[in-house]
């Protein structure tokens, strides 16, 4: 089936400091990136759509400039935290939308997660 | 605004047992009704659903959307403390997005 990694799957840093987060489809070309955020005891929330080749769509609420998004191939995404505090710390998972596999939906794949702690 | 919610919050029940898990939906542009589970890490798909009425079955686990009183059910029988997760009930749009409830917390009790 298809894969998706996300590197690395843990990160600690000091507030202040940028992260970056890779998102990559292992075995199959990916027209779309998602990525996502989730809080303890929360939901999986859209944070942005990120599209090979053009800039990312963010959801109301997240800021684009505070979260910076490339999707530089079909193959990869990443995602930056810039200046990260200590209230990004979450969980951050991706997930990768095939391209041309078979079937009537255009099903999302979901990398591993990341968890971010900004002491 | 678009929403799923997802019913009941938390749920602890013996080994053995049925469990029903509910989903309702209030969207525009629905695509499809989609069930995860997640563990420790990201979710793991179980189950899409575009037409009402019919069920999906996976093992022990089956499925199905009402798309007229928009909810769907996700039944898991012979419950095993394998089962134990979040499952997350979601939203697929036409456009591709995804929109989440905020799942059910099964607990399992040997």
């Amino acid at each position: 089936g298809a894969v998706v990694s996300q590197h690395p799957s843990r990160v600690i840093c000091k507030s202040g400091t940028s992260v970056k987060i890779e998102c990559r489809s292992l075995d199959f070309q990916a027209t779309t990136m998602f990525w996502y955020r989730q809080f303890p005891k929360q939901s999986l929330m859209l944070m942005a759509t990120s599209n090979e080749g053009s800039k990312a769509t963010y959801e109301q609420g997240v800021e684009k400039d505070k979260f910076l998004i490339n999707h530089a191939s079909l193959t990869l995404s990443t995602l930056t935290v810039t200046s990260a505090h200590p209230e990004d710390s979450s969980f951050y998972i991706c997930s990768a939308q095939a391209r041309g596999l078979a079937g009537p939906y255009n099903e999302q794949f979901f990398g591993p997660g990341t968890r971010l702690t900004v002491l | 605004e678009d929403k799923v919610v997802q019913s009941p919050l938390s749920l602890v029940v013996h080994e053995g047992d049925t469990v029903t898990l509910n989903c309702s939906y209030e969207v525009t542009n629905f695509r499809s009704l989609l069930w995860y589970k997640q563990e420790k890490k990201a979710p793991t798909f179980l189950f899409m659903l575009t037409s009402s009425g019919i069920e999906k079955k996976s093992g022990r686990l089956s499925s199905i959307l009402d798309k007229k009183e928009l909810f769907s059910i996700l039944n898991i029988t012979a419950t095993q403390t394998g089962d134990s997760a979040i499952y997350l009930c979601a939203v697929s749009f036409l456009d591709d997005k995804i929109i989440f409830g905020k799942g059910t917390r099964l607990h399992i009790l040997p």
